[in-house]
């Protein structure tokens, strides 16, 4: 079946200009996250939603960032007033449960962000 | 919150030898431990989990070990190949309840032929 996609693969954006990055989870799949990949750094843990539960943000490392995740299934992450700083490449999973109850978090391909 | 820290941030070996990369935790409430590899220009892919109610895990040529008491787990592969060649990240569960994986900073994996 489809796995988990993202759009664009590649965004080029120049500092102080919003970016939205967007999320397709495989289908039936509650749990949605966003990672944040720097060069050199692992897997920064942005937020993720579970159902109609509230989001866990405690990831978001300045109110510039937000997501949504609008029926329960595509998401959308936005970033105001880009820095260079927020250069790097955001991925999203998304999976049918908790990672301890045996249920895994597929990975989509990630959407590379350069801001100039 | 949970803190995973993950060395050696590069390793080289060569093909046939054996590789071991080790992580360690914060929040002893963690007990789930997954491995991902992440091959070049690729997404991460799950290769290998562990949970606190057994100490080793194998498949094939790859294992994972636990010591709940220390708080480290390490990733063993055995009779290493060129294809093993990419960068591994360890994670740990924050704790019941959390959907959350923390990741460590992961370690890049050469096989020289």
């Amino acid at each position: 079946g489809a796995g988990v996609s993202q759009s664009p693969s590649n965004k080029v954006t120049e500092k102080g200009k919003d970016v939205e990055l967007r999320c397709d989870p495989i289908s039936g799949h509650t749990a949605l996250y966003w990672y944040r990949q720097s060069l050199g750094q692992g897997l920064e843990f942005l937020i993720y939603f579970q159902g109609n539960s509230a989001p866990d943000k405690s990831g978001l490392p300045s109110d510039r960032f937000s997501a949504e995740r609008t029926g329960g299934s595509v998401s959308t992450l936005t970033i105001q007033r880009t820095q260079q700083e927020d250069s790097a490449v955001y991925l999203c999973a998304s999976s049918l449960g908790r990672a301890r109850d045996g249920y895994e978090q597929y990975f989509g391909p990630g959407t590379r962000l350069t801001v100039t | 919150g949970e803190n995973v820290e993950q060395h050696p941030s590069t390793l080289s070996v060569q093909e046939g030898d054996s590789a071991v990369i080790k992580c360690t935790y914060s929040d002893s409430a963690s007990n789930y431990f997954p491995w991902y590899k992440q091959e070049l220009g690729k997404r991460p892919q799950l290769i290998i989990d562990i949970r606190s109610n057994v100490g080793e895990k194998k498949d094939q040529r790859i294992a994972v070990t636990l010591n709940k008491t220390a708080k480290h787990f390490s990733l063993h592969i055995t009779e290493t190949q060129p294809e093993d060649s990419a960068v591994y990240f360890c994670a740990a569960d924050s704790g019941a309840g959390s959907y959350q994986l923390t990741f460590g900073k992961g370690t890049k994996l050469s096989v020289i032929p």
